[in-house]
């Protein structure tokens, strides 16, 4: 068990729905990423959060958008779901804010399923 | 473009023998180079990280070989048991750039009894 959280598990819904995928760090941890992972992409960085701050942003789409809140959870949204954004969502989080200096630790991930 | 390259995308060994996954990068700033372990349904868990300033970094029967001048790195697991049977993502970080970890895409490792 990392000690990142994710809900839900699993999470079916319709295209051109809009979902909402919650993550909570490691106690202590300041840092939240968040990965795509699918069978064709691999794990995909798309965006990461510090202490409640943007710091850096990767192969996000502008239809999805998160957000870190001041007790540190972290919210990713979705929002016009598509077929192909079916896939698996990780959360991983770190103590510091360089991917290249501190350790992620992944979350069990949400399975979103598009249908 | 995939800033890490892995290789072999699956891999079957027999119990007791050595699993040998490659990995390759061109980017010269990465500094920082992990491995993760992934079970069906389960989030990747790291399980041993090496820098460029040594060779070799070992932790039980899991060794990461790193050749700075041929950017290139390698998981070598000695004595594979049937639970060794995962998916491995090698991934690379750097100092200065973009501020995540770049995945390989991922060994399927099977171990036979």
């Amino acid at each position: 068990d990392s000690g990142v959280t994710q809900t839900p598990k699993h999470l079916i819904t319709a295209t051109g729905q809009r979902v909402t995928l919650r993550c909570s760090p490691r106690s202590g941890d300041l840092s939240v990423y968040w990965y795509q992972q699918s069978l064709d992409q691999g794990l995909q960085f798309l965006i990461q959060y510090y202490n409640g701050e943007e710091r850096a942003k990767g192969n996000i789409l502008e239809r999805f958008s998160a957000q870190q809140f001041p007790d540190l959870h972290s919210e990713l949204n979705l929002s016009s779901l598509e077929l192909g954004d079916s896939a698996l969502y990780f959360c991983a989080s770190s103590k510091g804010h360089r991917a290249s200096s501190y350790e992620q630790y992944f979350g069990p991930g949400t399975r979103l399923t598009v249908t | 473009q995939q800033q890490v390259k892995q290789s072999p995308q699956s891999l079957i060994v027999q119990k007791g023998g050595i699993s040998i996954i490659n990995c390759a990068y061109e980017n010269t700033a990465f500094d920082y180079f992990p491995w993760y372990q992934q079970f069906p349904g389960k989030g990747p868990a790291l399980l041993i990280a090496i820098r460029p300033d040594v060779s070799e970094k070992k932790e039980g029967r899991f060794t990461i070989s790193f050749n700075k001048s041929a950017k290139q790195f390698s998981l070598h697991i000695m004595d594979s048991q049937p639970g060794d049977s995962a998916t491995y993502f090698c991934a690379a970080s750097g100092l200065w750039g973009a501020n995540n970890l770049f995945f390989g895409t991922g060994t399927r490792l099977t171990v036979i009894p």
